[in-house]
């Protein structure tokens, strides 16, 4: 099964300052039809996991566009431009490369220092 | 509106089982791949199993930890996804969650979550 690492585990943050996530995969999570299956979900709190972003990079709908999202092959990185009150929640990465098994990252807590 | 709602959760002791239900609203269900997600208490996402549409294949997929004692199942007449749970241990204890889980453009959309707990 593809192991997803996220870092770091905690992750304070000014108001109005950036933040970067980062999520490592075992193997490389490119698909054989040449796309990279990779999501990003926010998790506020108290409330079901929604996700952010699809395929690395592409923003769904409503998603500010203060957040976005890089990476390939092995390496990814959400990043928030300015934080907000509403973004704090656990962040986690997903692959959809390899499945099954769906696997997930272990999350990323972002709170306001 | 798109919704998907859980229900079933409860309190059940272990070796006992539980049938949770996913209701689905405003989607065309009947194409659409569904999964069940399960988050313990404080932990992470942990994905359970997925079922096809019936136009792909039906085919349903489980985790290693829930193989054998859980099956998945779909009423396409009622727009219901089932989540049967035998021999239930206590580290099933979690919100269970149906959702598509999409890897494409298409929107992606969860359940509210229904609260399984395993205990004497």
């Amino acid at each position: 099964d593809v192991v997803m690492t996220q870092s770091p585990l905690s992750l304070p943050v000014t108001l109005g300052q950036p933040a970067s996530i980062s999520c490592r995969s075992s193997q490389s999570l490119v698909h054989s039809d040449g796309n990279t299956y990779l999501n990003w979900f926010q998790q506020r709190p108290g409330q079901s996991p929604r996700r952010l972003i699809y395929k690395v990079s592409n923003r769904d709908s409503r998603v500010p566009d203060r957040f976005s999202a890089s990476g390939s092959g092995t390496d990814f990185t959400l990043k928030i431009n300015r934080v907000e009150a509403e973004d704090v929640g656990v962040y986690y990465c997903m692959q959809g490369t390899h499945w099954p098994p769906v696997t997930f990252g272990g999350g990323t807590k972002v709170e306001i220092k | 509106e798109v919704q998907l709602v859980e229900s079933g959760g409860g309190l059940v002791k272990p070796g006992e089982s539980l049938r949770l239900s996913c209701a689905a609203f405003g989607f065309t269900f009947s194409n659409a791949w569904v999964s069940w997600v399960r988050q313990a208490p404080g932990k992470g996402l942990e994905w359970v199993g997925r079922i096809k549409s019936k136009i792909d294949g039906g085919t349903i997929d489980y985790a290693a930890a829930v193989k054998g004692r859980f099956t998945i199942s779909r009423d396409e007449s009622k727009n219901t996804l089932y989540l049967q749970m035998n021999s239930l241990k206590t580290e099933d204890t979690a919100v269970y969650y149906c959702t598509t889980l999409r890897v494409t453009h298409y929107s992606d959309y969860w359940g509210q979550g229904t609260l399984v707990t395993v205990s004497s």
